[in-house]
């Protein structure tokens, strides 16, 4: 159990074009998902913190109009990477929280910004 | 700043060997100690976590040991394998707040070497 999806797994966009990535939680509602940001041998920078129904909560420094959040239930969350440059090219995961302190990751989305 | 300090960085362990991976924390409010295996692009998948109620954790070959006093937890891999061979992430969160946001280490790259 605990399974969250990605969709897709992979995009490469045009510079200037927006993206939308999809994250399910298959078998649990999540009331809580979490949207990171990967580089290369990094660890996991947290990007903002949605709750169903309710406004993402952003992390500092990470632009709330640029990377649109959308959570519109328990079992889905959007991430939509809006006017994406080169510099927005990274590794996206997603996580959804089951129970208050448990949270499940998504397989990740690879963007490519050409 | 919520810190967790995660050690070494990268590790190399032959097969059979045991693997060890250290944590140390600074805030006393965390309650909730999980870790993270990650391989090349793919999310983080949940481990083995331990609350502070107990000193050890054990599921199959990972064992988590807790030091509270310390502030200090470590991730034992025993029988290393080369299937092993990943990024290991330790996070601490507080469970009693809002948004179970996650504050995770730097990471430690494992290698088992056949």
């Amino acid at each position: 159990g605990a399974v969250v999806s990605q969709h897709p797994s992979r995009v490469i966009c045009k510079s200037g074009t927006s993206v939308k990535i999809e994250c399910r939680s298959l078998d649990f509602q999540a009331t809580t998902m979490f949207w990171y940001r990967q580089f290369p041998k990094q660890s996991l920078m947290l990007m903002a913190t949605s709750n169903e129904g309710s406004k993402a909560t952003y992390e500092q420094g990470v632009e709330k109009d640029k990377f649109l959040i959308n959570h519109a239930s328990l079992t889905l969350s959007t991430l939509t990477v809006t006017s994406a440059h080169p510099e927005d090219s990274s590794f996206y995961i997603c996580s959804g929280a089951r129970v208050p302190d448990t949270q499940y990751f998504g397989p990740g989305t690879r963007l490519t910004v050409l | 700043q919520q810190q967790v300090k995660q050690s070494p960085q990268s590790l190399i362990v032959q097969k059979g060997g045991i693997s060890i991976i250290n944590c140390a924390y600074e805030n006393t409010a965390f309650d909730y100690f999980p870790w993270y295996q990650q391989f090349p692009g793919k999310g983080p998948a949940l481990l083995i976590a331990i609350r502070p109620d107990v000193s050890e954790k054990k599921e199959g070959r990972f064992t988590i040991s807790f030091n509270k006093s310390a502030k200090q937890f470590s991730l034992h891999i025993m029988d290393s394998q080369p299937g092993d061979s990943a990024t290991y992430f330790c996070a601490a969160t507080y469970s009693g707040g809002s948004n179970y946001k996650l504050t995770f280490g730097k990471g430690t790259l494992l290698t088992v070497n056949p």
